[in-house]
């Protein structure tokens, strides 16, 4: 069974600088991997997705994610944060199998003026 | 263009009353639905999904169920709500054979 890891449950930056939201996955096969966004009392939207092409995907909002086989992880980077980047943000693993997805417990951000 | 529709938006219940969430895609034909609950402080946990009218999958044994009368609407229903019911419900669509989902506004249900 597939599976996803979130290594930090809460992070929090000033405006201008770097994100960093950690993931690993566990698979049996190559997977597919994604990115979602959720702001408070919202649906969750696509950042991006990776699914065996290049291993540095880029998203919207300026954010990118390399997929890394060799360390099973899937990190998502944004060069400058913004105050409307904070949200939960979810990675997300597919089975292949039925298409069911199977999310991380979610990493909050906090941008600090 | 594909649109996902979700009401109400807000919904307060007495425990023991039905309840009834409507879920309706636009722009795409013989989609995958998805109904998924967000606990306060909890990850998303899928709850049915269904690849074709009246086709439904349960993953989670409760008291909802789910039905999909038609082949862009899907219909998250409970006969008596308990307090635990209470949570934030996201419908998803996705294309056939395809693992991208795409996500609703979602519903926030609120059992007193």
């Amino acid at each position: 069974a597939q599976s996803v890891t979130q290594l930090d449950s809460h992070v929090s930056v000033s405006e201008g600088t770097p994100v960093l939201l950690r993931c690993n996955y566990s698979s049996s096969y190559s997977p597919s991997l994604f990115w979602y966004v959720q702001h408070p009392n919202k649906g969750l939207q696509l950042l991006l997705k990776y699914t065996s092409a290049a291993t540095l995907v880029k998203g919207i909002n300026g954010f990118e994610a390399e997929f890394k086989k060799s360390e099973t992880s899937f990190h998502l980077t944004k060069p400058s944060a913004h105050m409307s980047d904070a949200a939960e943000y979810f990675c997300v693993v597919s089975d292949l199998n039925d298409y069911k997805l199977s999310f991380g417990a979610g990493t909050t951000v906090t941008v600090r003026a | 263009s594909q649109t996902i529709h979700q009401w109400p938006a807000t919904l307060v219940q007495p425990v023991g009353s039905p309840l009834s969430l409507e879920c309706t895609v636009e722009g795409t034909s013989n989609p995958n639905l998805y109904w998924y609950r967000q606990a306060a402080g909890r990850g998303l946990q899928l709850l049915f999904y269904s690849v074709g009218i009246g086709q439904i999958s349960s993953e989670v044994p409760q008291n909802l169920s789910a039905s999909r009368p038609q082949d862009r609407q899907f219909i998250l229903s409970s006969k008596k709500l308990l307090l635990s019911d209470s949570g934030f419900y996201l419908c998803a669509w996705g294309r056939p054979s395809a693992e991208t989902q795409y996500f609703g506004p979602g519903t926030r249900l609120l059992v007193l």
